[in-house]
């Protein structure tokens, strides 16, 4: 069985460029998340899928940023105008369950480089 | 807010040496509790987990048990290998709302030497 993709592995991009990420969760899975971590600090919580519905986007840090998930299965991420501050990796993480007590499956990540 | 503080690295260890690295946690109702590991080059995948108070969780060698009288999961290997070098994270899920959501420590880097 496949894991969680993502796509591409590194991306440097300039200043108020726009980027676009891409995951591919395990077949099967409806729950989908991002993460991200910025300069070795801790991993945070960007937003979770169930299906194609948000959830929950509580950590979606402002409106530069914008998550989707046609259909379902895979997921993008969008960061436009990228700023500084983006500069990190972004994880995916799929489960086919959600709470409290579930595993999430996580993908290499994305590390995105803004200059 | 949930939080969750792990001792701070990097950690240096010949092999067959100890390992404990600290996770302490701050959280609203019963959070279930989480170490992730982190090798070079790859995701994040789930090395052990405990979903309540004095549950032990152990994979790999490497057990932690869920202390909700001192707000700890402390991760601890007895003889650490070179193939153990990683990143390790402690992480919880404090359900309600925000189910899906992973809260995560800053991660601990562990090298271990020959």
């Amino acid at each position: 069985e496949a894991g969680v993709t993502q796509f591409p592995s590194h991306s440097v991009i300039e200043k108020g460029q726009t980027v676009t990420l891409r995951c591919d969760p395990i077949s099967g899975h409806d729950n989908l998340y991002w993460y991200r971590r910025v300069m070795g600090k801790e991993i945070k919580f960007l937003l979770h899928f169930v299906k194609e519905s948000k959830q929950d986007e509580s950590g979606m840090p402002n409106n530069r940023f914008l998550a989707e998930r046609t259909g379902g299965t895979y997921s993008t991420l969008k960061v436009q105008p990228a700023e500084l501050e983006d500069s990190g990796v972004y994880f995916c993480a799929s489960s086919p369950q959600a709470g409290a007590a579930y595993e999430q499956y996580f993908g290499p990540g994305t590390r995105l480089t803004v200059t | 807010g949930n939080s969750v503080t792990q001792m701070e690295g990097p950690v240096t260890l010949s092999e067959e040496a100890f390992l404990t690295i600290n996770c302490t946690y701050t959280a609203t109702g019963y959070p279930s509790l989480f170490w992730y590991v982190q090798y070079p080059g790859e995701g994040l995948q789930l090395l052990l987990k405990a979903t309540k108070a004095d549950d032990k969780g152990s994979n790999k060698g490497f057990e932690a048990t869920y202390r909700k009288e001192t707000t700890s999961f402390h991760l601890e290997k007895g003889s650490v290998q070179v193939s153990d070098s990683a990143v390790y994270f402690c992480a919880l899920n404090a359900g309600g709302t925000s189910y899906g959501k992973l809260t995560f420590g800053q991660g601990t880097i562990l090298t271990v030497h020959p």
